[in-house]
């Protein structure tokens, strides 16, 4: 069975740092291009940021470039991401998320950041 | 990677068929066959319906289907039911590892 759970959030004040974490099971995470998406409280999905199954291939969504950085390791069977100078709308549910071809398949429950003074 | 469009709220009585528009662009909806629907009930994780525009995974009853037609997307549930109540979100692939989701939309099972 596939699971994806994410782990590392939390309350953290603004200009602060956070990693998340996405412990993957059921399959290899090296076959797989994994998301990162979050949601704001009451609003809707956002993509935040995808990694190839080598890492040769790394996105961001624009307001995410040169804060965020994600990485994995797939001898872990983990997914990460570094999140740094975090502002208020930062502030949403996390989620890991297994792409398979171009669809977002399975997803983990998240994990919430608060970004908040 | 501007928003997809969707009509904030939709509603409809059990039994009826109801359908959700999801408008992007010609980079994005117009450009791919690629387009997912997700449903999400309160507290939930998002759980995938519809992809490759028409396709359902494993599970997903017949009475929801997907279509598209130049740069919009939809989703139709026909017989609707009170467990069909959600939030109900379209996404893309936009090309080169990107994706872009739609706002959401309600829908009501009155």
């Amino acid at each position: 069975e596939v699971q994806l759970v994410e782990s590392g959030g939390g309350l953290v004040k603004p200009g602060g740092s956070l990693r998340l974490s996405c412990a993957a099971s059921g399959f290899p995470l090296s076959s797989y291009t994994m998301n990162w998406v979050r949601q704001a409280p009451g609003e809707g999905l956002e993509w935040v940021s995808s990694i190839s199954g080598s890492s040769s291939y790394i996105y961001y969504a624009d307001s995410m470039k040169g804060r965020f950085t994600i990485s994995r390791d797939n001898a872990k069977n983990s997914l990460y991401l570094q999140m740094n100078s975090l502002r208020p709308e930062d502030t949403a549910m996390y989620y890991c998320v297994r792409v398979m071809d171009v669809n977002m398949v399975h997803w983990g429950q998240g994990t919430l950041v608060t970004v908040s003074s | 990677q501007s928003a997809l469009t969707q009509p904030r709220s939709v509603s409809g009585s059990p039994g009826q068929s109801v359908t959700i528009s999801c408008t992007g662009s010609s980079t994005d909806v117009g450009h791919y066959n690629y387009v997912s629907w997700y449903q999400q009930n309160p507290g939930k994780a998002p759980k995938l319906m519809i992809y490759d525009v028409i396709k359902r995974p494993s599970g997903v009853p017949d009475r929801f289907s997907g279509s598209k037609s130049g740069n919009t997307a939809s989703l139709t549930i026909s017989g609707l039911q009170a467990e069909d109540e959600a939030d109900y979100y379209c996404c893309s692939y936009a090309g080169s590892y990107t994706w872009v989701f739609g706002g959401g939309t309600k829908l009501t099972v009155l």
